[in-house]
């Protein structure tokens, strides 16, 4: 199975600032296959972007996703209080199984 | 309204299986999949499997082959999860969401707590 490597672990920043996540495959993933997802406490995760770089219907533009082959970024322009929360990216296209990775958790500085 | 209903809490000795519903609203059934999630208590999204409504194939997370089930109501717009011998590991929020080939999962059910105690 694909395994997906998120990093930071832990990013602290304060509003206004950028912020970039980083997911990374053990093997190629398809572009066309790769989402990244929000979640806040006690909430269900929440599509931000599929396909790499496809904002999902009601996202703000201030997130952006990129990337292909083993390297993929979701890159938060400007950051505003309601974004702090935990997010994941996932691979769903593979015929082995779809896969999370662990989460980054974005945090108040 | 668009939207995936899920059952309720459900508490379950060590042993015993559980079976979770979804019911869709609001949009085709047979139109996209649904994929089951699960989240242990402070821990990250594991994906358990995936069942097509338009006609009940399905594709199992290898860690739980043998051990759950995904089925589907055409009539009542609703999918099932069932998971049998349930240990604590087993504790979690399970989730279903809708799962249409290239578009991720675009819509989540409000997740149901399966507590496995003795």
């Amino acid at each position: 199975e694909i395994v997906l490597t998120q990093s930071p672990g832990t990013l602290s920043l304060s509003p206004g600032e950028r912020a970039t996540l980083s997911c990374r495959a053990s093997q190629s993933v398809s572009s066309s296959y790769l989402a990244w997802y929000q979640q806040k406490p006690g909430q269900a995760p929440r599509l931000l972007i599929y396909g790499a770089s496809s904002r999902a219907t009601g996202i703000p533009d201030r997130f952006s996703g990129s990337g292909s082959g083993t390297d993929f970024t979701l890159t938060i322009s400007r950051l505003e209080p309601e974004d702090f929360a935990v997010y994941y990216c996932q691979n769903y296209g593979s015929s082995q199984g779809y896969t999370f990775g662990q989460g980054t958790r974005l945090e108040i500085k | 309204q668009i939207q995936l209903l899920q059952s309720g809490l459900e508490v379950k000795k060590p042993g015993a299986s559980m079976k979770v519903s979804c019911k869709t609203s609001g949009y085709t059934f047979t139109s996209s999949g649904i994929s089951w999630v699960r989240q242990a208590p402070g821990q990250g999204l594991e994906w358990m499997g995936w069942v097509h409504t338009a006609n009940d194939n399905t594709h199992y997370a290898q860690k739980f082959q043998g051990r759950v089930t995904m089925t589907r109501d055409t009539s009542a717009s609703t999918v099932y999860m069932e998971l049998r011998s349930l240990t604590s590991d087993d504790t979690a929020v399970y989730y279903c969401a809708r799962d249409t080939l290239g578009l991720g999962f675009d819509l989540w059910g409000q997740g149901t707590l399966i507590i496995a105690s003795s």
